[in-house]
């Protein structure tokens, strides 16, 4: 089936450095990806929607010069932290909608742990 | 704000009763709510769905109720299996909204 793929599944970084994570749709095409960050014991929070050729929409209070979003394929989402700080650690999640039947569904990929040092 | 909420954060049953989670919404909440289940460390996996035109839609061991006079809606885990231990969470768009948004979520614990 429709897979969401999610790059690195766990990264740790010094302060004020970048992180780079990816989001792919396997075997389908998204035109749109939705990024989600959550806190521990917490719901999913939705930070923005990525747009395939365009700019993301950023959810309100969420800084888009610090989470860099970048759709630049139809297969292929980024979310860069920029300057990550300990407070930026988070479970981040990406999700699309797969073409079809049930499309309303958001399929999500496993999410990528960050842990800020 | 949130346009759907859970009762309880957590739920705790013996393997082989049959699990109710809650979830009530506001007027903000679409005609369509899915059901996600979460496993530690992993993403939501897709469990369920209903539209506002039906009260009850059933699938392998799980049934959500929906009662659209209360804004209210249940998934009854029937049987339930060590493997069923996770987080829960119903989720909607809200009306004129292309994203999903989540309730708060229900840890599930099954005891064998």
């Amino acid at each position: 089936g429709a897979v969401v793929s999610q790059h690195p599944s766990r990264v740790i970084c010094k302060s004020g450095t970048s992180v780079k994570i990816e989001c792919r749709s396997l075997d389908f095409q998204a035109t749109t990806m939705f990024w989600y960050r959550q806190f521990p014991k917490k719901s999913l929070m939705l930070m923005a929607t990525s747009n395939e050729g365009s700019k993301a929409t950023y959810e309100q209070g969420v800084e888009k010069d610090k989470f860099l979003i970048n759709h630049a394929s139809l297969t292929l989402s980024t979310l860069t932290v920029t300057s990550a700080h300990p407070e930026d650690s988070s479970f981040y999640i990406c999700s699309a909608r797969v073409p079809g039947p049930g499309a309303n569904v958001l399929t999500f990929g496993a999410g990528s742990r960050l842990t800020v040092l | 704000g949130e346009s759907v909420g859970l009762h309880l954060p957590t739920l705790s049953v013996q393997e082989g009763d049959n699990s109710i989670i809650n979830c009530a919404y506001s007027n903000s909440a679409s005609d369509y709510f899915i059901w996600y289940k979460q496993e530690s460390g992993k993403g939501p996996q897709f469990i369920i769905d209903i539209r506002s035109n039906m009260d009850k839609r059933q699938g392998q061991r799980v049934t959500v109720l929906l009662n659209k006079t209360v804004k209210h809606l249940s998934l009854q885990i029937a049987a339930t299996q060590p493997g069923d231990s996770a987080v829960y969470f119903c989720a909607a768009y809200p009306h004129n909204n292309n994203d999903m948004r989540f309730g708060a979520g229900t840890r599930l614990t099954v005891k064998p």
